[in-house]
């Protein structure tokens, strides 16, 4: 079964726009994790945040975890055309031995 | 150089066959995985292995054979291919456990 849940499915912003999508997962976990994938290539890592962080920033990416509420987000500030992709958060799932993949948002961004 | 390669990038090939998907990592990680993702973009762990050792095995038939002949390369042998095998297998790597995997390009398959 899904670990992780993200919400929107899909999303379309302009660019320059913030872009903001959130992830709920159901047990508890020692780390999240969000990854990029483009059309037609593999996933790519973005960010890492253990469960007792509950904040954290990579250039223009920012994630928040709540683990009382089982649930991260990941805004991307000042969007750019090239940020168009799927974006996928990850959990180490119920018995914290494998990475279990959420079902993705897809992210357009308009030029 | 490529960090986490698969070969062939696309599959075509009918119901029945036998098919292998090659990869290899430079990256000298300790742990590589194989991935299925379907055409709704779920992601599903299929196999994972630990220095040559299986060490995930979730329930795929039995058609799939991983095999690891040493801790570089992760090879996926399917056997009497059916439609339903139809995805884009990705290949993957990290240095332990759950710390960040690097992903391969990708292979779709399709079964024709």
């Amino acid at each position: 079964s899904q670990q992780g849940e993200e919400d929107p499915q899909a999303l379309s912003i302009q660019e320059g726009e913030n872009a903001t999508m959130n992830c709920s997962y159901k047990t508890s976990i020692n780390n999240l994790q969000w990854y990029r994938q483009n059309s037609g290539r593999g996933l790519v890592h973005l960010i890492l945040i253990r469960s007792n962080e509950r904040e954290k920033h990579s250039g223009r990416l920012r994630v928040t975890l709540d683990t009382s509420k089982k649930s991260s987000s990941l805004l991307i500030t000042a969007s750019r055309a090239a940020d168009t992709a799927s974006y996928f958060c990850a959990t180490d799932g119920e018995y914290g031995n494998k990475l279990v993949f959420g079902a993705g948002t897809i992210l357009r961004v308009k030029s | 150089d490529t960090a986490v390669s698969q070969t062939p990038k696309y599959l075509v090939t009918q119901m029945g066959n036998d098919k292998s998907i090659k990869c290899e990592q430079n990256l000298g990680h300790d742990t590589m995985y194989w991935y299925k993702q379907d055409s709704k973009k779920f992601l599903k762990i299929m196999f994972s292995y630990n220095n040559k050792e299986l060490i995930i095995n979730e329930t795929v038939p039995n058609r799939f054979s991983p095999k690891s002949p040493d801790k570089a390369h992760l090879n996926l042998h399917i056997n009497s291919l059916e439609l339903g095998d139809s995805a884009v297998y990705f290949c993957a790597s990290s240095p332990s456990g759950l710390s960040k995997l690097f992903f391969g390009q990708g292979t779709r398959l399709t079964v024709v």
